[in-house]
């Protein structure tokens, strides 16, 4: 079965400092990965998208970057941090098929200073 | 208008109770739909994919009303453990693109 994980949990950063934050996806190859953000009390912001190894898409023009060095590894960063960087960064894989679901990694709560 | 838009509740309901929760889309070339569960500081968690003919899982039940561009989900015999926030969720065809919405709060009260 497939499993999706993330690290760290939490995170407390000051501002300016660099982040980044990985996730790796078990028992499925050449997935179709994704970076989100939730802020507190808000929806899912989709952040990054990438079909494959070195492909990534940008949502949101920003000062967050994202990398995918393997199949199943995608690394979200930065260089400097922003106050309104603070959230909830999940990653997701979704499945290949009729309904392409997605499913989610535990998340990583980042809190900036 | 938002593409994705829930009412965001919070729907307080006893034990035991049914419980619908309606979202509505905007655009309507999409064509997977899905309810996700997220409890409170938790990642989301897929609760249903909703078919065009609906389908139940258990006390849950989702429908799909293409024609009137909103899916719908129905939670029988609530328990507390029910208690969550739950996100209704689009993506169109062909597109790598989900759409999510804000989500519904429902507590289910003792």
């Amino acid at each position: 079965s497939q499993t999706i994980h993330q690290w760290p949990a939490t995170l407390v950063q000051p501002v300016g400092s660099p982040l980044s934050l990985e996730c790796t996806v078990e028992g499925t190859s050449n997935p179709n990965l994704y970076w989100y953000r939730q802020a507190a009390g808000r929806g899912l912001q989709l952040l990054f998208y990438s079909v494959g190894i070195g492909q990534i898409s940008s949502e949101v023009p920003q000062n967050l970057s994202a990398s995918r060095p393997q199949d199943r590894q995608f690394i979200l960063s930065s260089k400097k941090l922003l106050l309104s960087d603070s959230g909830f960064y999940l990653c997701a894989w979704r499945t290949s098929g009729v309904y392409n679901e997605q499913f989610f990694g535990p998340g990583t709560r980042l809190t900036v200073l | 208008r938002k593409e994705v838009e829930q009412d965001p509740g919070p729907f307080n309901v006893p034990e035991g109770a049914t419980v619908a929760f309606n979202c509505t889309y905007s655009n309507s070339a999409s064509q997977s739909f899905f309810w996700y569960r997220q409890d409170c500081r938790k990642e989301p968690k897929l609760l249903m994919s909703v078919y065009s003919s609906g389908n139940e899982d258990g006390r849950f039940t989702a429908q799909l009303n293409r024609a009137s561009q909103y899916i719908s989900l129905l939670i029988r015999d609530s328990k507390l453990s029910d208690s969550a926030t739950y996100l209704c969720v689009v993506n169109k065809s062909g597109t790598y693109k989900y759409i999510f919405g804000t989500g519904t709060r429902l507590k289910v009260l003792a």
